[in-house]
């Protein structure tokens, strides 16, 4: 079993609605969770962090985190073709708090 | 906030020759820096993390001999690719975290390197 699980998509929405990227991780005691964003041939920038259940919003970024099931989201309201990019979830475990990525879910924004 | 700069952003070299990819921390003390590698439609994939002044731990698979890291001041660290061939190619990305700081505080990336070895 992988440690962080996304699906590599493409997920297509049309501009305007609301995406839906999901992440599942291994390791209980993980404790943090973030989301990057990666566009083609660029380095991975911070869009959301997120430590306990529940949801976070910024913007029309919402996070959503279930330590139980093990499950953490992002969700894009009103999606911008300029949101089209590789979405990263990331997880912290281990000792010495190095940070596990997941494969990455590409997002497709149609105009 | 913080800044890493990471140089070159892209290399090609001839297979059997070495490279060296620089990161510096500008506005903060990197105690940690983490190194990362990423193929073509795959992850980030870990290589080793390095604290300043010790030796660099590498992940399973990661030959050390190959990828050295040095990391002897705050604010600078260096990955080179030792006898690099084909298949080294790859974007090369670090990452840098600051002493006492938040994980998600110190977790600044550079700007990555594409290495091409023909």
């Amino acid at each position: 079993q992988k440690e962080v699980e996304q699906n590599s998509g493409p997920l297509s929405v049309p501009e305007g609605a609301i995406a839906s990227l999901n992440c599942t991780y291994s390791d209980r005691g993980s404790q943090s969770f973030f989301w990057y964003r990666q566009y083609s041939g660029k380095s991975p920038e911070l869009i959301m962090f997120i430590y306990s259940n529940g949801d976070k919003e910024d913007g029309r970024f919402t996070a959503q985190l279930n330590k139980a099931s093990q499950y953490v989201s992002l969700l894009i309201r009103d999606s911008q073709p300029s949101d089209s990019a590789t979405y990263l979830c990331a997880v912290i475990g281990g000792g010495y708090q190095k940070v596990t990525f997941g494969i990455g879910t590409k997002l497709q924004v149609i105009p | 906030g913080a800044v890493v700069s990471q140089h070159p952003s892209r290399v090609i070299c001839k297979s059997g020759t070495s490279v060296k990819i620089e990161c510096r921390s500008l506005d903060f003390q990197a105690t940690t820096m983490f190194w990362y590698r990423q193929f073509p439609k795959q992850s980030l994939m870990l290589m080793a993390t390095s604290n300043e002044g010790s030796k660099a731990t590498y992940e399973q698979g990661v030959e050390k001999d190959k990828f050295l890291i040095n990391h002897a001041s705050l604010t600078l660290s260096t990955l080179t690719v030792t006898s690099a061939h084909p298949e080294d190619s790859s974007f090369y990305i670090c990452s840098a975290r600051g002493s006492g700081e938040k994980p998600v505080d110190g977790y600044t990336f550079g700007s990555g390197t594409r290495l091409t070895v023909v």
